[in-house]
C-alpha cells in the first residue's frame, strides 16, 4: 500500500510571499488532515476534511491560510503571506478510520521563511 | 484545558533493557489515547492505541501501553530495547468533547549499544 506523499519534501521562501503543499492521501481514505509541527513541539491540528468537505478548520489561521480538497482526493495547503513564525513541518495525514486505525501521516514538508 | 504531558525530553536506555516513556493527560470523560513514533526524516507512525477494555494494550514493533485512569497516566512500555527503537515518540488523545486530537511535545528515545 502507498504512503502518504507530500510535496515539496523542503521549501525556504522570503517572508511576505507565498507557499502551497501538496498531499496525495491513501487511497480509499476519506478523512485528510493537515498539521503544523514547529519545532519542539507536538503536531498541532490545522484543518480536517472529510472527503471534499472541511470538517474542522478551528486552528487554521484564515487571514493567511487556506486549504482544499477539491475532488475529495489530494489537498493543498497554502500560505499567503508567510511570516517568520510560520517556519514549521507541514504534516498530512489521512484515515480511513480514526479511531480503530489511527492516522497515516506523511513525511512532511519543511518550511523555513527567512 | 485538555492537555497531553510528556515530561521527558528525552529517555536514554541501554539495548536489551526495558524502557518507559511517560505521558500523562488531562481531558474530561473518556479519552482515546494514542503512541505515535516518529524516525528521522519520516511521518508520524501510529504504534497502539487505547479505546477501552484491558488497560494494557499491545501495539506494533512489540510495544505495550498501560492505560491507568486513576493516575490519568499511558505509559509506553517495552520489556527490551533495541537500537533500532531510537527515535521521537508521541503521546496523543481524543477529546472525547470536541473529537480533537492533542499532541504531546514528544520525547527522544535514545537506545545505546
Amino acid at each position: 500500500e502507498a504512503g502518504v506523499a507530500q510535496s515539496p519534501r523542503y521549501k525556504i521562501i522570503e517572508k511576505r510571499q507565498s507557499v502551497a503543499f501538496w498531499c496525495n492521501p491513501i487511497s480509499g481514505h476519506a478523512t485528510l488532515y493537515w498539521y503544523q509541527q514547529i519545532l519542539g513541539q507536538g503536531p498541532k491540528l490545522l484543518i480536517q476534511f472529510q472527503n471534499n468537505g472541511v470538517v474542522d478548520d478551528s486552528q487554521l489561521p484564515k487571514d493567511r491560510f487556506s486549504a482544499e480538497r477539491l475532488k475529495g482526493v489530494d489537498s493543498t495547503l497554502k500560505i499567503q503571506p508567510a511570516k517568520l513564525e510560520d517556519s514549521a513541518v507541514y504534516l498530512c495525514a489521512s484515515s480511513p478510520d480514526e479511531i480503530n486505525y489511527g492516522y497515516t501521516f506523511g513525511s512532511g514538508t519543511r518550511l523555513t521563511v527567512v | 484545558a485538555q492537555s497531553v504531558a510528556q515530561p521527558e525530553d528525552q529517555v536514554n536506555v541501554a539495548e536489551g533493557n526495558p524502557l518507559t516513556v511517560k505521558c500523562t493527560y488531562s481531558v474530561s470523560g473518556n479519552p482515546y489515547l494514542f503512541w505515535y513514533v516518529q524516525y528521522p526524516n519520516r511521518g508520524l507512525q501510529f504504534l497502539l492505541k487505547y479505546i477501552t477494555g484491558d488497560n494494557l494494550v499491545k501495539g506494533s514493533y512489540g510495544f505495550e501501553a498501560e492505560f491507568n485512569k486513576s493516575q490519568t497516566s499511558f505509559h509506553l512500555k517495552k520489556p527490551s530495547a533495541l537500537v533500532s527503537d531510537s527515535a521521537l515518540y508521541f503521546c496523543a488523545v481524543r477529546d472525547p468533547g470536541t473529537y480533537k486530537y492533542i499532541f504531546g511535545t514528544g520525547t527522544r528515545l535514545k537506545v545505546l549499544a
